[in-house]
């Protein structure tokens, strides 16, 4: 199956830092990527749908200015936590969607998840 | 935003026996799908069923959906330790994202 690959997998930064994660497909190109957040023992929540080369989509309730989302190319998305505070401790993962031959199809591919521990 | 609730919230069984995890919804669906989540890792999709289906088994697998209910069921008989996760249904197609249930977390004692 297709591979959508995080980086990193686990940050621990200092309060008031910024630290990016990293979205990649590996083996096919995604227009379309996906943030999500997951807080301890609950489920994911989207946060915003990145469209490569035009502004990301963000759900009601998450700041664009704090979580900025660049898709640069059709393989790599990027979340940017800005000014970390230990509430944004959580797990990050995004997933990627892989169209398929027809339209209105295709398949969505998820990464491992990046945890970020804010101190 | 959820599209639904899960239940149980947490199960707790022994290895051998079979556990169920009920899934609801709250918009019309051309399918839901399940995904299982190793505690801190991604997520692994597990089965898709239609809205035009009401059953489907995949090894140990057992999916039912009734869309006139909107809900959906997961079985999966003859569990082992290694079963213990958390499970989700999430729903959505196309380009849009998923949405995901509030997921059951499973423990299997060996």
């Amino acid at each position: 199956g297709a591979v959508v690959s995080q980086h990193p997998s686990w940050v621990i930064c200092k309060s008031g830092t910024s630290v990016k994660i990293e979205c990649r497909s590996l083996d096919f190109q995604a227009t379309t990527m996906f943030w999500y957040r997951q807080f301890p023992k609950q489920s994911l929540m989207l946060m915003a749908t990145s469209n490569e080369g035009s502004k990301a989509t963000y759900e009601q309730g998450v700041e664009k200015d704090k979580f900025l989302i660049n898709h640069a190319s059709l393989t790599l998305s990027t979340l940017t936590v800005t000014s970390a505070h230990p509430e944004d401790s959580s797990f990050y993962i995004c997933s990627a969607f892989r169209g398929g031959g027809l339209v209105n199809t295709g398949e969505l591919f998820f990464g491992e998840g990046s945890r970020l521990t804010v101190l | 935003s959820q599209q639904g609730e899960e239940d149980p919230q947490a199960l707790s069984i022994q290895e051998g026996e079979n556990a169920t995890m009920n899934c609801s919804y709250k918009t019309s669906i051309n399918n839901l799908q399940w995904y299982r989540q190793n505690s801190g890792r991604g997520l692994v999709h597990l089965i898709l069923i239609r809205s035009n289906e009401r059953e489907k088994h995949s090894g140990r697998l057992r999916v039912t959906l009734d869309t006139s209910k909107k809900s959906s069921s997961l079985l999966i008989t003859a569990s082992r330790a290694a079963d213990t996760a958390s499970y989700f249904c999430a729903t959505g197609e196309g380009r849009r994202a998923l949405t995901f249930g509030s997921g059951t977390r499973l423990q299997v004692q060996p």
